[in-house]
């Protein structure tokens, strides 16, 4: 089955070190992002990439970075920038084919830096 | 930039009944897209709805439904004969259009309402 898998499902850190989070998918989508949900915030933007080697800072990327080098790869780091790491990250991506095709998301990775 | 606002933190409502849960939006744009994602305890993130803003007819999925008033920048999505696996976040997303220059970005959500269903 195609989807979007995010992994690990939830990341313990110390404060001050970098930390990777996955995302894959084999959708064939050429769109994808990162979210970042906290409680009462909804969904905001980080990052998106609209193709291989190639993306955009979202509306709070400030202590994050990300790479598009594969179509189907997406990662995100969170580097000891990030003021305040902890929360549930959410993956998405989309076919972009259509202006109406909906975002496809992952089972999201919780973080917790301590 | 475009914002999506959901009044109702959380709703609750009797299994079997009717439920509508409400979105506004303020944009400039003539040409968008609306969406309502449902998000479980399991944290998931499932398309519920969408619409065109070029379509007047509302959308309908079985017994979800929206009222999509375009010059009141509205809209909300009734969920009928409410199901214990209703219970959920409930987003609301907007998207531009590409072809007039947006949409690259992704979504841009309100702060979700809780739908609880009471038994």
């Amino acid at each position: 089955d195609g989807g979007i898998t995010q992994s690990p499902k939830y990341l313990f850190r110390k404060e001050g070190q970098n930390v990777t989070l996955s995302c894959e998918q084999n959708l064939n989508h050429d769109a994808m992002y990162w979210y970042r949900q906290d409680p009462g915030q909804g969904l905001r933007l980080i990052y998106y990439s609209q193709i291989v080697n190639d993306f955009q800072k979202g509306d709070i990327a400030e202590g994050y970075s990300v790479s598009r080098e594969k179509k189907e790869s997406f990662p995100l780091t969170v580097t000891s920038a990030q003021k305040n790491p902890t929360a549930f990250y959410l993956c998405a991506s989309s076919s972009d084919r259509g202006n109406n095709s909906p975002l496809h998301f992952g089972n999201g990775t919780r973080l917790t830096v301590t | 930039a475009q914002t999506v606002t959901q009044s109702q933190p959380e709703m609750s409502v009797q299994e079997a009944e009717t439920v509508t849960l409400s979105c506004t939006y303020d944009t400039s744009e003539s040409d968008y897209y609306l969406f309502w994602y449902k998000q479980p305890p399991s944290r998931q993130m499932i398309l519920v709805i969408r619409q065109e803003a070029y379509k007047q007819q509302n959308a309908t999925e079985n017994r979800f439904s929206v009222n999509f008033q375009k010059a009141a920048k509205s809209f909300s999505l009734k969920i009928s004969d409410s199901q214990l696996g209703d219970a959920a976040m409930y987003f609301c997303a907007y998207r531009s259009d590409r072809y007039s220059g947006g949409g690259a970005d992704g979504l841009t959500f309100g702060k979700g309402t809780h739908l609880i269903i009471q038994p």
